[in-house]
């Protein structure tokens, strides 16, 4: 059964330090690995995409990595915004494609301080 | 594009009540999804359906959750009767071909059962 971890629960960071946020998963077999973030109340925005032939991806401040083989991926936040507070959360599509659902983690909450 | 659409935002209801959620999806998407959040957790699927044919309700509560997808576009989540354990928020996704490529998700509807 797949499961994912997400480390840690929590941080809290002043402005424009670099960061990560980690994931795990189980299961290597996967078909890709989606980074969301949700804010308080609203529903989960795609950040970035990785598919499972993939290593990285990047979009502005935002690189995203996978190692399948270890099963981790790392979001990498440059130089930290307020804006960026929200709860980031790493979501695997199981097996070979097809119909599988996304697996969530419980979520990374970041509080980024001026 | 629009985005998926959700309604309502909120809901409060008393315990043993019924509620209904309304989901309306991406225009040419095929895949639909309703999602459970419970506080301090990940999203987990409820209920995944491909044009109007349901393809994975493994999770779903069925006897008293109940969900349908007329004529392959919009969608509603029923819950009857409601528990104290059902307040979390319920977000709706869909995805173009639920095979390739992410998700785009609602605002979510936050219920919560007294």
């Amino acid at each position: 059964k797949q499961e994912v971890t997400q480390i840690p629960a929590a941080l809290s960071v002043p402005e424009g330090e670099n960061l990560v946020l980690n994931c795990s998963f189980t299961d290597s077999a996967i078909y890709n690995l989606q980074w969301f973030r949700q804010d308080p109340g609203k529903g989960l925005t795609s950040l970035l995409l990785i598919q499972s032939s993939q290593r990285e991806q990047t979009s502005g401040r935002l690189n995203a990595s996978l190692d399948k083989s270890s099963g981790r991926s790392t979001l990498y936040i440059a130089a930290s915004q307020p804006g960026d507070s929200a709860t980031y959360l790493c979501a695997v599509r199981p097996g070979s494609g097809g119909y599988n659902k996304l697996i969530f983690g419980a979520g990374t909450r970041l509080a980024v301080h001026p | 594009e629009a985005g998926v659409a959700q309604s309502p935002r909120y809901k409060i209801i008393e315990k043993r009540q019924s509620v209904a959620f309304w989901c309306n999806p991406i225009s040419g998407h095929a895949t639909l999804y309703w999602y459970q959040q419970i506080l301090g957790q990940g999203p987990k699927l409820l209920i995944q359906f491909q044009n109007n044919g349901v393809v994975d309700d493994s999770q779903l509560p069925k006897d008293r959750f109940s969900a349908e997808r007329l004529k392959g576009v919009d969608s509603t989540l029923k819950i009857q009767p409601a528990k104290l354990e059902d307040s979390a928020v319920y977000l709706c996704a869909s995805s173009l071909d639920g095979i390739t490529g992410g998700y785009t998700f609602g605002s979510g509807t936050r219920l919560t059962v007294v």
